[in-house]
């Protein structure tokens, strides 16, 4: 079965610095890579989703996301951070021939003004 | 707006009851899931149906069980509740999920926060 890391448990950046969330994933065969971002009390909400082909992906909100299969990555990037991106991010792996979902533990984003 | 929707948005209730959570899907989404995500366990999954039958279980205690009505909605009951059973509980469904299996992205309800007392 698949699984995810992230790495990161928790992440503080700067208003209007660049972002990048890591993502590591662990599958045999190609998976389905998603992003999910909740914010505080709420659902999440997805941000992102690679399937097949291009590996850069662009997602709501201004994130970008590249599969890197070399590296089992799927970093989650934004250039430049706003104060209303503070959340907790969490990214998931699937497959294309089972039901199993997999989340990682997520990584909690804190902007400084 | 996602367009999963879930009720009760809360609920307070004492050890050893049972609730129910409620679930309605998005339009024309035929796999549900249900998630408790708490403090120390993080996102559990719990248990999905696709088009009325169980596909997949994930950690789900023998006092939870859900099912799936004719018309996608979902419900999960949850029985002989402890203190540690107090979390977030969510919904979520996905356009696709064949029969055959294949997960794709969901879309999550705004969540039933579950405390237990």
């Amino acid at each position: 079965a698949q699984s995810v890391t992230q790495p990161d448990i928790h992440i503080t950046v700067s208003e209007g610095a660049s972002l990048e969330l890591r993502c590591n994933y662990s599958y045999g065969a190609t998976p389905y890579l998603f992003w999910y971002v909740q914010s505080p009390g709420q659902g999440l909400q997805l941000l992102l989703k690679y399937f097949s082909g291009d590996t850069l992906v662009q997602g709501i909100k201004g994130f970008e996301a590249e599969f890197k299969r070399s590296q089992s990555s799927f970093n989650l990037r934004k250039p430049s951070v706003h104060w209303s991106d503070a959340a907790e991010y969490f990214c998931a792996v699937g497959s294309y021939n089972n039901n199993d979902m997999r989340f990682g533990a997520g990584t909690r984003l804190t902007v400084k003004p | 707006d996602s367009g999963v929707t879930q009720t009760p948005k809360h609920l307070i209730t004492a050890t050893g009851q049972r609730v129910t959570l409620r679930c309605s899907p998005r339009s024309g989404d035929l796999s549900v899931y249900w998630y408790q995500q708490s403090l120390d366990q993080g996102l559990q999954f719990l248990i999905q149906y696709y088009n009325g039958e169980e596909r997949a279980k994930g950690n789900i205690l023998e006092r939870f069980s859900a099912q799936q009505f004719p018309d996608l909605h979902s419900e999960l009951n949850l029985s002989s509740l402890e203190l540690g059973d107090s979390a977030l509980y969510f919904c979520a469904s996905s356009p696709r999920g064949l029969a055959g299996g294949g997960s794709y992205e969901q879309y999550f309800g705004p969540g039933t926060r579950l405390t237990v007392t």
